[in-house]
């Protein structure tokens, strides 16, 4: 079956750059799509179709696709950033998610 | 703007089935640009999807659940649903409701959730 795979953790300091990888099997062939998630939240889409911002998030957020890698990036990451993210793609109708990174920015 | 709210038994026995519903309000289940979903996060561990429906019938599930589940809508009360038997420790999870946009100038992505619905598996 399709895996997609994440680091379980990224740290990054406040006004840094994070970026947070995910990788599958020729990844860059498909869409990829991200969402980010707070403790106790349900999650929320921030990146679709690789690099595509959903109306309010902030242009901080950013992604690309290529490859076998797909990358969330979050420039000047604020302390309020600190979540779970997932990448997710579809693969023959069905959904894959990552196993998910802790985002730390401390 | 949709709204989609789970409601259903907050604890079921091992070998039972999990039976849990999709209230939606704001739009319609019987779009034809939408697949209704249900994901689940294990306690400690990270989403996973569990299947979707559409309108037309058209439906698909996990290749590690597919024996164990059924996604069916329910047009007059707006609203979907998720049976997955035979349950263990192991389906213990928050269960969300979600809405995935597919087809011409949509997402391709899961763009509402519900807030999510904890189920225990526990005799």
């Amino acid at each position: 079956s399709y895996e997609l795979t994440q680091p379980p953790s990224v740290s990054v300091s406040p006004g840094q750059t994070a970026s947070i990888t995910c990788s599958g099997d020729e990844l860059g062939d498909k869409y990829a799509c991200w969402y980010q998630q707070k403790p106790g939240l349900s999650p929320v889409l921030v990146i679709y179709q690789d690099n595509k911002r959903p109306s309010g998030i902030p242009e901080r957020f950013s992604g690309s696709n290529s490859g076998n890698t797909a990358t969330l990036t979050i420039s000047g990451t604020q302390a309020m950033d600190e979540a779970d993210f997932y990448c997710q793609t579809w693969v023959s109708g069905t959904a894959v998610f990552g196993g998910g990174t802790k985002l730390t920015v401390l | 703007q949709v709204q989609l709210q789970e409601s259903g038994p907050g604890l079921v026995k091992p070998s039972e089935t999990l039976s849990l519903i999709c209230t939606v309000s704001g739009g319609s289940v019987t779009s034809e640009r939408y697949y209704w979903s249900w994901i689940r996060r294990p306690p400690g561990k990270g989403l996973e999807w569990i299947g979707h429906i559409h309108y037309s019938g058209s439906r698909n599930s996990s290749p590690s659940l597919k024996s164990r589940v059924s996604v069916s809508l329910d047009t007059s009360k707006n609203q979907f649903s998720l049976r997955l038997n035979s349950v263990t420790a192991a389906d213990t999870a928050v269960y969300y409701c979600g809405r995935y946009c597919s087809g011409a100038g949509c997402s391709l992505a899961i763009d509402d959730w519900g807030q999510g619905t904890l189920v225990t598996v526990s005799s």
